[in-house]
């Protein structure tokens, strides 16, 4: 079946500027996360969605990040008044049942690079 | 104090010999432990999962789990330059989020 999918591959975009990257998860998955991973580093964990249950937004670095998720379905990450600091890949997982050892599945990533 | 830790590497090793691959946490109510390798410029993909101590065979991948001392291994029998990427532990720490390591560099010689 179809693994988890994410768009764009790459973003390119001018410091100050919002971006947004769009993450669709694997059919029937209930939980959805958003992973950073900047050059050379681990994954840092940002937020995360299990159904209809209020997100853990406790690893978003700043309030100009900000996720939405409706239902099961797509989610989109949002970054504004983006930095260089922001260059990284951003990584979406999805897994079947959270609360119990599910494994998550990886999409492609969104490299995105802030001039 | 990292929650997961791993050698940063990387660790060099020839085509056939056995890989080990070491990590240790910090939160002893972790319940579920994961092994992710990603290849340069791609995705983490799932390599092995354990949940209870001991051993976990799959084909050349070994997982070790021993909670009292809270680490975790992965071993890789006959390794192949194939097997050249980044290895990342995961804990599943019971609070619905996986917290990764940094990654262990692995590099085999042909």
């Amino acid at each position: 079946g179809a693994g988890v999918s994410q768009s764009p591959s790459n973003k390119v975009t001018e410091k100050g500027k919002d971006v947004e990257l769009r993450c669709d998860p694997i059919s029937g998955h209930t939980a959805l996360y958003w992973y950073r991973q900047r050059l050379g580093q681990g994954l840092e964990f940002l937020i995360y969605f299990q159904g209809n249950s209020a997100p853990d937004k406790s690893g978003l670095p700043s309030d100009r990040f900000s996720a939405e998720r409706t239902g099961e379905s797509v989610s989109t990450l949002t970054i504004q008044r983006t930095q260089q600091e922001d260059s990284a890949v951003y990584l979406c997982a999805s897994s079947r049942l959270a609360g119990v050892p599910e494994t998550q599945y990886f999409g492609p990533g969104t490299r995105l690079l802030v001039l | 104090q990292k929650e997961v830790e791993q050698n940063s590497g990387p660790l060099s090793v020839p085509e056939g010999a056995i890989a080990s691959l070491n990590c240790t946490y910090s939160d002893r109510g972790s319940q579920s432990f994961f092994w992710y390798r990603q290849y340069s410029g791609k995705s983490p993909e799932l390599i092995m999962s354990i949940y209870s101590n001991g051993d976990k065979e799959d084909g050349r991948f070994t997982a070790q789990l021993n909670k009292a001392s809270q680490y975790v291994s992965l071993l890789i029998r006959d390794s192949q330059p194939s097997d050249s990427a980044t290895y990342l532990c995961a804990v599943n720490t019971g609070f619905q989020k996986l917290v990764f390591g940094t990654g262990t560099r692995l590099l085999v010689s042909p």
